[in-house]
C-alpha cells in the first residue's frame, strides 16, 4: 500500500495563476482532508469529502475548489494563487469516523511570489 | 478556529528522561488524537482516546483525557532523540461529520 500519495511535493506559482495539488490515496478510506500548515498555526482545514461525490467547505475554504469523483482521488484546486496562499499543504483520509486516526500525506510546499 | 491548544510550545529534554505535553479544548468532542511531525514531513498518527476512556497506552506513550475539564495530556517515558519532533493534539468533534481540529503543536527536543 502506497498511502496517501500527494503531488507536487513542491510548487512556484505566480500571483494569479492556478494549479491542482493531486490527492490520491489506495485505502478505500471515505474520508478525505486537505489541510494547510502556516508557522505557528498548527493545521487549519480547507475542504473535506465523506465520500465521492460529497464534499464541504472547512475553516479556510476562500480559493479554493475540491471535487471527489472517485474514492481514490481529491484534488484540491487553487483558481487564483495569491501571496497568502503560500504554505504546506497536507491531504489525510481516514475509515468512517476516523476510528484509527487519519492518514497523512508527505506534503505539498507552495510558493506563491 | 483552533480547537486544541497545547502547552507547552516548546519542551526541551534529555535521553532517557519523560516528556510530558498537554493539551486543552474548548467544545464536546468524540474523540481526541495525537500526532508526530518530524521537520518536513508529514503528520504520522500516534494514539487516539475516545471521550469515554479517561486512559491510554501505546508502547512509552500515555494518554490522559478529563472531558470535565476538557484537557488532554501526552507523557513519552524514557525518551529518545529520535523523538525530536512536534506533537499536535486534535480533536474530532461529537456532531455532523469527522474532520479534526488541530491545536499548534509542542515542539519537542530530546538531547543526547
Amino acid at each position: 500500500n502506497a498511502g496517501v500519495t500527494q503531488t507536487p511535493k513542491f510548487q512556484v506559482l505566480k500571483t494569479g495563476q492556478s494549479m491542482t495539488l493531486q490527492c490520491a490515496q489506495d485505502m478505500n478510506h471515505e474520508y478525505m482532508s486537505w489541510y494547510r500548515q502556516d508557522p505557528g498555526m498548527g493545521l487549519r482545514l480547507i475542504h473535506y469529502s465523506v465520500g465521492a461525490g460529497i464534499t464541504d467547505q472547512g475553516e479556510v475554504p476562500n480559493g479554493y475548489n475540491v471535487s471527489r469523483s472517485t474514492t481514490e482521488d481529491f484534488p484540491l484546486r487553487l483558481l487564483s494563487a495569491a501571496p497568502s496562499q503560500t504554505s504546506v499543504y497536507f491531504c489525510a483520509s481516514s475509515y468512517q469516523g476516523g476510528g484509527d486516526g487519519y492518514t497523512f500525506g508527505s506534503g505539498t510546499r507552495l510558493t506563491v511570489v | 478556529s483552533q480547537q486544541g491548544e497545547e502547552d507547552p510550545q516548546a519542551l526541551s529534554i534529555q535521553e532517557g528522561e519523560n516528556a510530558t505535553m498537554n493539551c486543552s479544548y474548548k467544545t464536546s468532542i468524540n474523540n481526541l488524537q495525537w500526532y508526530r511531525q518530524n521537520s518536513g514531513r508529514g503528520l504520522v498518527h500516534l494514539i487516539l482516546i475516545r471521550s469515554n476512556e479517561r486512559e491510554k497506552h501505546s508502547g512509552r506513550l500515555r494518554v490522559t483525557l478529563d472531558t470535565s475539564k476538557k484537557s488532554s495530556s501526552l507523557l513519552i517515558t524514557a525518551s529518545r532523540a529520535a523523538d525530536t519532533a512536534s506533537y499536535f493534539c486534535a480533536t474530532e468533534g461529537d456532531s455532523g461529520y469527522s474532520t479534526l481540529t488541530f491545536g499548534k503543536g509542542t515542539m519537542l527536543l530530546v538531547s543526547p
